[in-house]
């Protein structure tokens, strides 16, 4: 099926910093989702989004649905060690549900 | 109640045994997913489960077997299993099915298999 790409595929931080992912794709969303996965568990529903140009925040998260529905980004704002995990993006479009690759946070304290 | 819940948390079995995967959700959710997750890659599709009748099946091997007894469980039954199917198995659940659209697909923690 159609892969989502994500970048960076991974990042070392320092805690504090701020960070910064996309998740790009040839084809247009309806909708894009960003999911948290600790090791060993399932991801947890971050932040969702419906509209192209919608920028949503959830605490120290925000989120973009990019204008062209292609794209959508990912912040988060002075991170802690806790922010340690994978973050996947996944698109819907129609009745196609798609996750993306993946970026692998790291968290220096 | 707003959780997906899956047991076992670990499972380990022989190539020989049959064994099952439960999922539970009591969000009156009409979605159900199951999902196989490799380490350190995107969970792929297995199943998907709308108003509890099988609407997808991503070309799964038949020694997977899905059932849904009712609207609140999923279970995955599992025979003559390869080690290459050791992976953390996910369940998820959403409002409607994926074909309504704009729907937020919610995960339970998953089974972690070991196949010897």
């Amino acid at each position: 099926g159609q892969q989502l790409n994500q970048s960076p595929q991974s990042m070392f931080i320092q805690e504090g910093e701020d960070v910064s992912m996309n998740c790009t794709s040839s084809s247009i969303f309806n909708t894009w989702l960003w999911y948290k996965q600790d090791p060993g568990e399932g991801p947890v529903l971050l932040i969702a989004l419906y509209k192209a140009g919608e920028l949503t925040s959830n605490g120290r998260l925000t989120a973009q649905f990019g204008i062209t529905r292609k794209d959508s980004f990912l912040n988060i704002s002075a991170s802690i060690p806790s922010d340690v995990g994978i973050y996947f993006c996944a698109g819907l479009t129609g009745n196609q549900f798609y996750f993306g690759t993946g970026t692998s946070l790291t968290v220096i304290p | 109640d707003t959780e997906v819940t899956q047991t076992p948390k670990h499972l380990v079995m022989g190539m020989t045994n049959k064994k099952s995967l439960k999922c539970e959700q009591h969000m009156g959710h009409r979605a159900m997913y199951w999902y196989k997750q490799k380490a350190k890659k995107p969970p792929e599709l297995m199943f998907v489960y709308s108003y509890e009748k099988l609407s997808i099946n991503e070309s799964v091997p038949s020694r997977f077997s899905p059932e849904c007894p009712n609207s609140s469980l999923l279970n995955l039954h599992l025979h003559a299993l390869q080690p290459e199917d050791s992976a953390l198995y996910l369940c998820a659940s959403s409002q409607e099915s994926w074909l309504a659209g704009n729907n937020e697909q919610f995960f339970g923690p998953g089974t972690r298999l070991t196949v010897l």
